[in-house]
């Protein structure tokens, strides 16, 4: 079993819509949560990084964290276009360990 | 503002073939990561160095190494290659151990025929 699971793609949602990505992980240990943006062929992009469970907000952008269900999401209110990639959730024991990646959701935002 | 640069962007090699991947971090970051990501699938952590002393070591084979330098740049090496070692393989740095301030290069990407 991987230590975080992703929901598959690929998502095509019409634009203006609320996009929900989430993720599930295995070991209660992990503290740290992430969500990247991996556009094609360029590196990923720190959107968002939590600890704690409870929600945080960044514009567009709500993370939630669940620790007593193992549960992470990602909300995007009001898509657009340029939201379009891959989106992967992230874990790790501490702020200073090593960065454990789900397998990524695909995101295509239609005009 | 200056970022992870990564050289080449891309490489072909044959099986059994070595090379060579090099990752330049932000200034004044000290602590590099290196990361493959084979086609459709999450990126994976290889191995990482903090002031030029490995800290840490994920799914990295044996026939690969890497090591950092003492301007901090980081070089990765890839022996005996396999075709399964195409991927792209992303550096990225952060000053100190902060997965916080964690930045990503565009990554190497490389294709072993």
């Amino acid at each position: 079993q991987k230590e975080v699971e992703q929901d598959p793609g690929p998502l095509s949602v019409p634009e203006g819509a609320i996009v929900s990505l989430n993720c599930t992980y295995s070991n209660s240990a992990f503290q740290y949560f992430m969500w990247y943006r991996q556009y094609s062929r360029k590196g990923p992009e720190l959107l968002m990084y939590t600890y704690s469970s409870g929600n945080k907000e960044d514009g567009r952008f709500t993370a939630q964290v669940d620790k007593s269900s193992k549960y992470i999401s990602l909300f995007i209110r009001d898509s657009q276009p340029s939201d379009s990639a891959t989106y992967l959730c992230a874990i790790s024991y501490s702020s200073a360990s090593k960065i454990i990646f789900g397998s990524g959701t695909r995101l295509s935002i239609r005009p | 503002a200056a970022g992870v640069i990564q050289s080449p962007r891309h490489l072909i090699k044959e099986k059994r073939e070595t090379a060579t991947l090099k990752c330049y971090p932000i200034p004044r970051h000290d602590t590099v990561y290196w990361y493959q990501q084979g086609p459709g699938q999450d990126p994976q952590f290889l191995i990482s160095f903090y002031e030029k002393m490995q800290s840490d070591k994920g799914s990295i084979p044996d026939r690969f190494s890497a090591q950092q330098f003492s301007d901090y740049h980081s070089e990765l090496n890839m022996s005996s290659l396999e075709l399964g070692d195409s991927a792209l393989y992303f550096c990225a740095s952060s000053l100190g151990h902060n997965n916080e301030k964690l930045f990503f290069g565009s990554g190497t990407q490389l294709s072993v025929l």
